[in-house]
């Protein structure tokens, strides 16, 4: 089945900086990855997704980047803000599969 | 309106009693799905139901048990609760599959005394 691995588990960055979380996964037939964010006590919600036909993808200040070959996807958060504190995940799906998860990201934004 | 709403939000009992957790979506979604985020916030997939089919179980323990009447519905049976049921529990829908978004509802948050 897919292996999806994220990483780092734990970000902080100074407000303004930019934040860069990575994910890997195992298998090829995997086409469509989403990046979630989780606030505290609230369920994870769709910030942004990319489709395998695609190798980048541009929201404001959030961007993904997608390299098939070497099964990597990543996002990026730019001028990051106090509310973008949280825990980010990746997942990896494909039609007729499930969706996986990577571990998740707590990322803090220092003021 | 809330699209994907679960209840209760907290869920607090005592170690063999039995308990359900509720969810519905509005979105008109034909796949619905039960998640499991333990401490480390790692997300499980559970169970999984299209059109009130199952179609993804998850090596769960048959303690749980899924019911899906329609599919705007998917509520979750736990018998004979154990300490470490203790986890926040996500439902979860989308139209379509792994292929697809899907909209989480906030969590019930059980803990098992």
């Amino acid at each position: 089945g897919e292996n999806v691995e994220q990483h780092p588990s734990t970000l902080s960055v100074q407000e303004g900086d930019s934040a860069v979380i990575k994910c890997t996964y195992s298998d090829s037939a995997s086409n469509y990855f989403p990046w979630y964010k989780q606030e505290l006590g609230k369920g994870p919600q769709l910030i942004i997704d990319i489709r395998s036909n695609v190798g980048e993808k541009k929201d404001q200040r959030i961007a993904v980047t997608l390299n098939k070959t070497a099964k990597h996807f990543s996002l990026h958060i730019t001028e990051t803000q106090p509310e973008d504190s949280a825990v980010y995940f990746c997942a990896a799906g494909a039609a007729g599969n499930k969706l996986t998860f990577g571990g998740g990201t707590r990322v803090l934004v220092k003021p | 309106d809330t699209a994907v709403s679960q209840t209760p939000k907290y869920l607090v009992t005592q170690m063999g009693n039995d308990k359900s957790i509720k969810c519905e979506q509005n979105l008109g979604h034909d796949t619905m799905y039960w998640y499991k985020q333990d401490s480390k916030k790692f997300l499980k997939i559970m169970f999984s139901y299209n059109n009130k089919e199952l179609i993804i179980n998850e090596t769960v323990p048959n303690r749980f048990s899924p019911k899906s009447p329609d599919k705007a519905h998917l509520n979750l049976h736990i018998n004979s609760l154990e300490l470490g049921d203790s986890a926040v529990y996500f439902c979860a829908s989308s139209q379509g599959d792994g292929g697809q978004p899907q909209h989480f509802g906030d969590g019930t948050r059980l803990s098992i005394l």
